[in-house]
């Protein structure tokens, strides 16, 4: 089975500065997609990015960019100036292309605060 | 509405009751997730629909939850004799089908229903 362990449980940035949240996952697959969830207060689900494993670039949105090293099992969201409202419980996540293709498996969750 | 919505948004109910979560999800999205979150964790997957088939349930935890979607298109997610352990967030996503044209299909979540067992 797929595990997500996100080491950080909490995180914190000064506004406008750069910060790393990061993730690693454990699979036997070679193909798969890896996601950026963002929960804010509000309670929603918000996808902030989404790697395929077989692309060997790094996906890019805006501020928010990953850092995946498929050998080292390893997907690292990066935010680049950090705004007020980047502050969210922030869940990497695991999904298979195969059989379980439907099933996402999360991980704990950083939880992000940005400071003024 | 544009989004998947659930009710109740909050539900407290006493042990032993039991309990009906719904899930309305975005038209056209043809599958539909339950998760579970509990505090401090993860999303949980619970059980997963296509249409109106249940394709798999292998995340309900017992035999006290159990989950519907007769028509394919609203959902039920059923707590019976419910236990303090229960509490948790209940999420419901959809998705236009597991897979897009490119290989992906997003999940849309909802905002959950917050259980509290007292």
């Amino acid at each position: 089975a797929q595990t997500v362990t996100q080491s950080q449980p909490e995180m914190s940035v000064q506004e406008a500065e750069t910060v790393t949240l990061s993730c690693t996952y454990d699979t036997s697959e070679s193909d798969y997609y890896l996601f950026w969830y963002k929960q804010p207060p509000s309670r929603q689900m918000i996808l902030v990015i989404r790697q395929e494993a077989y692309k060997q670039q790094n996906a890019t949105e805006n501020r928010f960019s990953v850092n995946f090293q498929k050998a080292a099992k390893s997907f690292s969201l990066k935010i680049s100036d950090s705004q007020l409202g980047d502050a969210a419980m922030y869940f990497c996540a695991y999904r298979s292309s195969g059989g379980s293709n439907y099933k996402l498996t999360f991980g704990k969750g950083t939880l992000l605060t940005v400071n003024p | 509405g544009a989004g998947v919505s659930q009710s109740p948004r909050y539900k407290v109910t006493k042990r032993g009751q039991d309990v009906a979560l719904r899930c309305d999800p975005i038209s056209g999205h043809v599958s539909l997730y339950w998760y579970r979150q509990a505090l401090g964790q993860g999303p949980e997957f619970l059980t997963y629909f296509n249409y109106e088939a249940q394709q798999d349930k292998s995340g309900l935890p017992n035999d006290r939850f159990s989950a519907e979607r007769p028509e394919g298109s609203i959902s039920t997610l059923t707590i019976q004799r419910t236990e303090q352990r229960d509490s948790a967030m209940y999420r419901c996503a959809s998705s236009l089908g597991v897979r897009d044209s490119s290989g992906n299909s997003p999940l849309h979540f909802g905002n959950g229903t917050r259980l509290t067992v007292t």
